[in-house]
């Protein structure tokens, strides 16, 4: 019931493309839901965040969609570029003791 | 020097040391944590500290030891560890107020342990 599914594990993406990664939960009590960016040699940095009295948060070329019936949140990264290139956690919660997906390798070539 | 600050950065260490790891926060929060991160596995949360409480993930070996002696300072003493204890820890910190979960992580510190 802790557990937060997150897929794919990798993914390739040209640039201006869309990426789009997914995240399932399990525990109906979660009411946080926050990305995560992490670059090679630095810690995970947070992206963007969402609670489940919306559907939709966009900053920028992010944007998460979440799906409260189907317990399933979602990053979009519109117009890619090589400098997204990272690894990309979900993570979900209702206390600040947050349960990470397994993370996503993002590559985007020009 | 600004937000979350770890060193060493790099530990090489053998089953038979004893270690220690350095966390600072400079965000003026009230909590901190310690994360491992290990290739292909989920971030896994080893321990809180905050003012009120210290948590503990029962799972985590009794060969780490936190300690957290002010709200800026969080170490992660280590001894007698196991070779698969070699990866990425990661300190965190957050400022508990209300419902705001967010927490700002420092760069880790990569350990082998030979």
């Amino acid at each position: 019931q802790q557990q937060v599914k997150q897929s794919p594990q990798s993914l390739i993406v040209q640039k201006g493309g869309i990426s789009i990664i997914n995240c399932a939960y399990e525990n109906t009590a979660f009411d946080y839901f926050p990305w995560y960016q992490q670059f090679p040699g630095k810690g995970p940095a947070l992206l963007i965040a969402i609670r489940p009295d919306v559907s939709e948060k966009k900053e920028g070329r992010f944007t998460i969609s979440f799906n409260k019936s189907a317990k399933q949140f979602s990053l979009h990264i519109m117009d890619s570029q090589p400098g997204d290139s990272a690894t990309y956690f979900c993570a979900a919660s209702n206390t600040d003791k947050l349960i990470f997906g397994t993370g996503t390798r993002l590559q985007v070539f020009p | 020097e600004t937000g979350v600050t770890q060193t060493p950065r790099h530990l090489v260490m053998g089953m038979t040391n004893k270690k220690s790891l350095k966390c600072e926060q400079h965000l003026g929060h009230n909590a901190m944590y310690w994360y491992k991160q290990s290739a292909k596995k989920p971030l896994e949360l080893m321990f809180v500290y905050s003012l009120e409480e210290r948590v503990e993930n029962n799972s985590v070996p009794s060969r780490f030891s936190p300690e957290c002696p002010n709200s800026s300072h969080l170490f992660l003493h280590l001894h007698t560890l196991q070779p698969e204890d070699s990866a990425l820890y990661l300190c965190a910190s957050s400022l508990r107020q209300g419902f705001s979960y967010e927490q700002y992580f420092g760069p880790g510190t990569r350990l082998t342990v030979t």
